[in-house]
């Protein structure tokens, strides 16, 4: 199956850094997807995003799927943003269509 | 839209019950559904499949007799835990794909959390 890989594993900044998470992945896919962890488990849909860019507010994800890699892009971070980033990739073929989670970024955004 | 409930959000039991934890999606309708399992500080593992109308499909290693699974309509998958020992304490979590093409994008559930004392 694919392998996914998510950089860095920790990640402690002060509020208002910016930061850029990485994610890569060992095959083609079809779909990829971003998700924030809260502190009470709750999976936070962030990005569908299997090529391209795309912006949400303070956060934009941009994923070059010809060289296997997605980046998570945090701006002027708050303490809200703390948390676990899940990148999630569906790999293409047969009936692969199962998300396969990296490790996940622990992020830390102190006040 | 798009939004997943699980039920009950937390649950305590005796070694040797079952339990049983639901899976709904609220505002569409979800031909197949997902069963993940998170350990503490650990990533998220998928057991199963769920297809509305046919039987789920495990993940290698995952004793599909002792995680029950039952895609009864559109909107509904369940879980159920039977004869519960302490090593299956942990998060369960599911998730749900809107339409028919399986690799749109997945809604997941808050989460259950199971101990078993």
């Amino acid at each position: 199956g694919i392998q996914v890989e998510q950089s860095p594993p920790d990640l402690i900044l002060q509020e208002g850094a910016n930061s850029t998470l990485r994610c890569n992945f060992s095959d083609s896919v079809n779909n990829l997807q971003w998700f924030h962890q809260n502190p009470w488990g709750q999976l936070i849909n962030l990005f569908y995003i299997p090529s391209g860019t795309k912006q949400n507010g303070r956060l934009s994800a941009t994923t070059v799927a010809t060289e296997r890699y997605s980046l998570l892009y945090i701006s002027s971070s708050q303490t809200t943003d703390s948390g676990v980033y899940f990148c999630a990739p569906v790999g293409r073929g047969g009936s692969n269509y199962k998300l396969t989670f990296g490790k996940g970024t622990l992020l830390t955004v102190n006040p | 839209g798009a939004v997943v409930s699980q039920h009950p959000s937390r649950v305590i039991c005796k070694s040797g019950t079952s339990v049983k934890i639901e899976c709904r999606s609220l505002d569409f309708q979800a031909t197949t559904m997902f069963w993940y399992r998170q350990f503490p500080k650990k990533s998220l593992m998928l057991m199963a499949t769920s297809n509305e109308g046919s039987k789920a499909t495990y993940e290698q290693g995952v004793e599909k007799d002792k995680f029950l699974i039952n895609h009864a309509s559109l909107t509904l998958s369940t879980l159920t835990v039977t004869s519960a020992h302490p090593e299956d304490s942990s998060f369960y979590i599911c998730s749900a794909v809107p339409g028919l093409v399986s690799y749109n994008e997945q809604f997941f559930g808050p989460g259950t959390r199971l101990t078993v004392l």
